[in-house]
């Protein structure tokens, strides 16, 4: 079975600064999805940004961008310039790329990140 | 507008009374299910549903039914609520799994409170 760790319960920064969010996972398997998602106070799940393991290169999407290190299964997200509506708690995911029992995400804890003037 | 309609967004009910909450996508895809919110542990799967009339088990399943008779909608049904189940509830959404990119779309949640 899969499992996604999130180390940071809470973090704050700076309006305009950086700041980066961990995510670690186990698996056995080669070939995967990993996600991370946006949950405001309005309670929707939104989608950052997707990364898809046999792609090396790092998924970017304007202020965020990955770290993906496959071989560490480490998958970071940052937030430069960090503006006052990403104060949100920030989800990291993982998903088979097959799945014979649907489309099933796995979820860490979350990162309960604000954002301050 | 492509979307997945959760009702009702908040319920307050008593131990051991039935209630339903429904789940409806307008994007025609065949894959549904449902997760639970609680702190600290992120999302956990309850049920979810390949196509029409074929539901299986996810990782917390007891304590919660569903039904798939029409494509499109999902509804989640405790016949005895707990307040174990005291949660924040999540219908979702996406193609067949090999025909998406493994991206799944959510509902506006329902907060669900029993006492």
């Amino acid at each position: 079975a899969q499992t996604v760790t999130q180390s940071q319960p809470e973090m704050s920064v700076q309006e305009a600064e950086t700041v980066t969010l961990s995510c670690t996972y186990d698996t056995s398997e080669s070939n995967y999805y990993l996600f991370w998602y946006k949950q405001p106070p309005s309670r929707q799940m939104i989608l950052v940004i997707r990364q898809e393991a046999y792609k090396q290169q790092n998924a970017t999407e304007n202020r965020f961008s990955v770290n993906f290190q496959k071989a560490a299964k480490s998958f970071s997200l940052k937030i430069s310039d960090s503006q006052l509506g990403d104060t949100a708690m920030y989800f990291c995911a993982f998903s088979r790329l097959l799945q014979a029992a649907g489309n099933k995400l796995t979820f860490g804890g979350g990162t309960r990140v604000l954002v301050k003037p | 507008e492509a979307q997945v309609t959760q009702n009702p967004r908040y319920l307050i009910t008593v131990t051991g009374k039935k209630l339903t909450v429904t789940c409806s996508q307008n994007m025609n895809h065949e894959y549904m299910s449902w997760y639970r919110q609680d702190p600290g542990l992120g999302l956990r799967q309850i049920y979810y549903s390949m196509n029409v009339e074929v539901t299986d088990k996810g990782d917390v399943p007891e304590g919660y039914k569903v039904s798939r008779k029409e494509k499109r909608n999902f509804p989640l049904i405790l016949e005895s609520p707990s307040p174990n189940q005291t949660s924040l509830y999540f219908c979702a959404s996406s193609l067949f799994p090999g025909r998406n990119t493994g991206e799944l779309f959510f509902g506006e949640g329902s907060r669900l409170t029993v006492l």
